[in-house]
């Protein structure tokens, strides 16, 4: 069975630090990584994807994924109060031309504080 | 990223009666999605909606309480039948637009069983 771990926090960063975040999966068949925000009453909101080990940079967000270990987290640099959101981390089975449904973790809820 | 529209945006419902949710996507896409997000909880993935074929649903939910339709490549729809209380909760159709890239969320309905 597929599961997602993270902590649900919260987990309370200051304003302008690096707030990271974690998860881990148990399927070593995944092959896919997503970060998604969630807004209170809002839907999910793609943050980034990574397929391969190693980092992957988007602005001030960076994934990093570790297969061997199971890992992956999310890092946010310069930490701002806007990014007070619940992340969730999902994984998904197949990557490339194909496409499957995505296990999402219960999600950790980050606060910037001011 | 495509853009996906939801109807209804919410509704309260009385138990016994039947809801159907639809979602539209101003492009075609191959995959599309169905989640519930209870109380509180993360996405759990329901059924997957492929167009011409049936729905492929996940274990712990049924064709009988929630049948799909996916008529065409833009179009789809959820019903939830012979509602409870316990199926109180979000419910969010996503994409996925193909080349394994990431899935895309629409803005959800919000349904209250009483």
């Amino acid at each position: 069975q597929k599961e997602v771990e993270q902590n649900s926090g919260p987990l309370s960063v200051p304003e302008g630090a690096i707030a990271s975040l974690n998860c881990t999966y148990s399927d070593r068949g995944s092959q896919s990584f997503f970060w998604y925000r969630q807004y209170s009453g809002k839907s999910p909101e793609l943050i980034m994807f990574i397929y391969s080990n190693g980092d992957k940079e988007d602005g001030r967000f960076t994934a990093q994924l570790n297969k061997a270990s199971q890992y992956v987290s999310l890092l946010i640099r310069d930490s701002q109060p806007s990014d007070s959101a619940t992340y969730l981390c999902a994984v998904n089975l197949n990557s490339g031309g194909g496409a499957d449904g995505l296990t999402f973790g219960k999600g950790t809820h980050l606060i910037i504080q001011p | 990223s495509a853009v996906i529209s939801q109807k209804p945006s919410r509704d309260i419902c009385q138990r016994g009666t039947s809801l159907t949710i639809q979602c539209q996507v101003d492009s075609q896409v191959t995959m599309m999605f169905w989640y519930r997000q209870q109380p509180g909880q993360s996405l759990t993935l329901i059924a997957t909606a492929n167009q011409g074929s049936e729905a492929t649903y996940e274990s712990g939910f049924v064709i009988d309480k929630f049948p799909i339709s996916r008529p065409n490549l833009t179009f789809s729809t959820l019903t939830v039948s012979n509602m409870s209380p316990e199926d109180s909760s979000i419910y969010l159709c996503s994409v996925d637009q193909g080349l394994g890239v990431a899935q895309y969320f629409g803005p959800g309905t919000r349904l209250l069983v009483l």
